[in-house]
């Protein structure tokens, strides 16, 4: 089956850690996103990528870091800067990076205590 | 960006229609409109898009007043998997080219009784 995968489905972690969430996808599309919701509210974008080892920083990109090193794989880095990472992380693709509709993974719900 | 407003929540029963309304006057003549929902504990699902006409899809109708300044998502016989948040979101056809950034409100929360 085609689509992207998240994992793991819940990760715990210890405040001033890191920790890297993983987001693989076999629909051989371009672009790549992560995405935050926190209760209640909206997505927000950290960071997206339109292309291999390229990425650009979204609206919320402090305390995060990511990579592009294959076109299938698009790891988040949640660094022990950023000031409230407790959330649920959802990462997304697309064919491109225009317009076209985005397919989103499962999530990863993060706490940090 | 230009801004939707949409109800906080709805409710609808099993096998009936669903209006779900959207309003966004600001809207720019480049600005596409679409809907995503998203069920409990899991990612957004795209549900359908559309510029100027009405659009139907397999998940849902949309109708777009002729004015644009409003929307409306039409799912047709609500079924007990249909309850989610439901993301009206205007995409700038200009800007698309750069991020394809969506920029998610609250959206609608609808339940639906059996």
């Amino acid at each position: 089956d085609g689509g992207i995968t998240q994992s793991p489905k819940y990760l715990f972690r210890k405040e001033g850690q890191n920790v890297t969430l993983s987001c693989e996808q076999n629909l051989n599309h371009d672009a790549m996103y992560w995405y935050r919701q926190d209760p209640g509210q909206g997505l927000r974008l950290i960071y997206y990528s339109q292309i291999v080892n390229d990425f650009q920083k979204g609206d919320i990109a402090e305390g995060y870091s990511v990579s592009r090193e294959k076109k299938e794989s698009f790891p988040l880095t949640v660094t022990s800067a950023q000031k409230n990472p407790t959330a649920f992380y959802l990462c997304a693709s697309s064919k491109v990076a225009g317009y076209d509709e985005q397919y989103f993974g499962p999530g990863t719900r993060l706490t940090v205590t | 960006d230009a801004k939707t407003t949409q109800p906080n929540s709805m409710e609808s029963n099993e096998e009936e229609p669903v209006h779900l309304p959207c309003n966004h006057s600001t809207i720019s003549g480049t600005d596409y409109i679409h809907w995503y929902r998203q069920l409990p504990s899991q990612g957004p699902e795209y549900v359908i898009h559309g510029l100027t006409s009405n659009v139907n899809n397999r998940m849902a109708s949309l109708a777009i007043a002729e004015d644009r300044k409003s929307s409306t998502l039409i799912l047709h016989r609500a079924t007990l998997r249909d309850a989610a948040v439901y993301y009206c979101i205007l995409r700038d056809v200009r800007d698309g080219g750069a991020t394809n950034k969506l920029i998610f409100g609250t959206g609608t929360l609808l339940a639906v009784q059996p």
